[in-house]
C-alpha cells in the first residue's frame, strides 16, 4: 500500500534534548512537507522540500531543522532552541494534478517535552 | 497575501441535520480550493477540492462549490452522521497569474470542529 508513515506515533521527551521526528512516503511525490498543529492554530509549515537535498523554510522555521538525502525521506529535529515544542507534527507530500500540488498526510506524531 | 477564514465552532448537530461550514478566502493569484477532514487523533484526509470558478467538488456526500464572486467554498451535506464527527479545514494554493506556476503551499483556515450526536 502507498502511504506516508509517520514513527512514532507518541513520544515524550525531556526539555534540553533534541529529537527526531521521522516521516517516509512510497508514493513517488517529490515534495514534502512538515507543519505543526496547535489547538485552535490550524496548521502551521515549518519546512517543506521541492526535491531531494533542497528545502525552504516555512512560517515557524526556528528552532527546526530538516535534511532530505533521499526522496523517500523528510526527517525533521526538534531542536532545544524551539521554546515550546509540544504540539503534534503532520508530515506529508504532495504531486502535481495539472497546474496545482496535492497534498496528502501522514497520520502525525504528538510530541510531548516536559 | 493569501487567507482563509472558516466559521468558528465547535458545531454540533443531531444525526441527519444539514451541515453547512463557511469558508471565504483572499488570494493573490489564481486560487485552487481544498476541503480536508482530520478524524480524532489521524493526519488530515483529502475530502475534495475544486480549481476554477463554479467547480463543484464532492465526495463522501459532501459538496462545496468554489464562487469567484463571493471568494467562498462553503461546504454542504444533506444528512450527516455520527461518523462524521471531525474537524474540518479549508485551504487554498495559489497559482500565478503571470507564469501559470502553481504554489507548493497550501494555506489553511483554522478548522472547524463538528460534532453530530445520535
Amino acid at each position: 500500500d502507498g502511504g506516508i508513515t509517520q514513527s512514532p506515533k507518541y513520544l515524550f521527551r525531556k526539555e534540553g534534548q533534541n529529537v527526531t521526528l521521522s516521516c517516509e512516503q512510497n508514493l513517488n511525490h517529490d515534495a514534502m512537507y512538515w507543519y505543526r498543529q496547535d489547538p485552535g492554530q490550524g496548521l502551521r509549515l515549518i519546512y517543506y522540500s521541492q526535491i531531494v537535498n533542497d528545502f525552504q523554510k516555512g512560517d515557524i522555521a526556528e528552532g527546526y531543522s530538516v535534511s532530505r538525502e533521499k526522496k523517500e525521506s523528510f526527517p525533521l529535529t526538534v531542536t532545544s532552541a524551539q521554546k515550546n515544542p509540544t504540539a503534534f507534527y503532520l508530515c506529508a507530500s504532495s504531486f502535481k494534478a495539472g497546474l496545482i500540488y496535492e497534498q496528502y498526510f501522514g497520520p502525525g506524531t504528538r510530541l510531548t517535552v516536559t | 497575501g493569501n487567507s482563509v477564514t472558516q466559521m468558528e465552532g465547535p458545531v454540533t448537530l443531531s444525526e441527519e441535520a444539514f451541515l453547512t461550514i463557511n469558508c471565504t478566502y483572499t488570494a493573490t493569484g489564481y486560487p485552487s480550493l481544498f476541503w480536508y477532514v482530520q478524524y480524532p487523533g489521524e493526519g488530515l484526509q483529502l475530502l475534495l477540492k475544486a480549481t476554477k470558478a463554479d467547480d463543484k467538488g464532492s465526495n463522501k456526500g459532501f459538496e462545496a462549490t468554489y464562487r469567484k464572486e463571493t471568494t467562498s467554498f462553503h461546504l454542504e451535506k444533506g444528512s450527516v452522521q455520527v461518523s462524521d464527527s471531525a474537524v474540518y479545514f479549508c485551504a487554498l494554493s495559489v497559482t500565478d497569474g503571470y507564469s501559470g506556476a502553481g504554489s507548493y503551499q497550501l494555506t489553511f483556515g483554522k478548522g472547524t470542529k463538528l460534532s453530530v450526536i445520535p
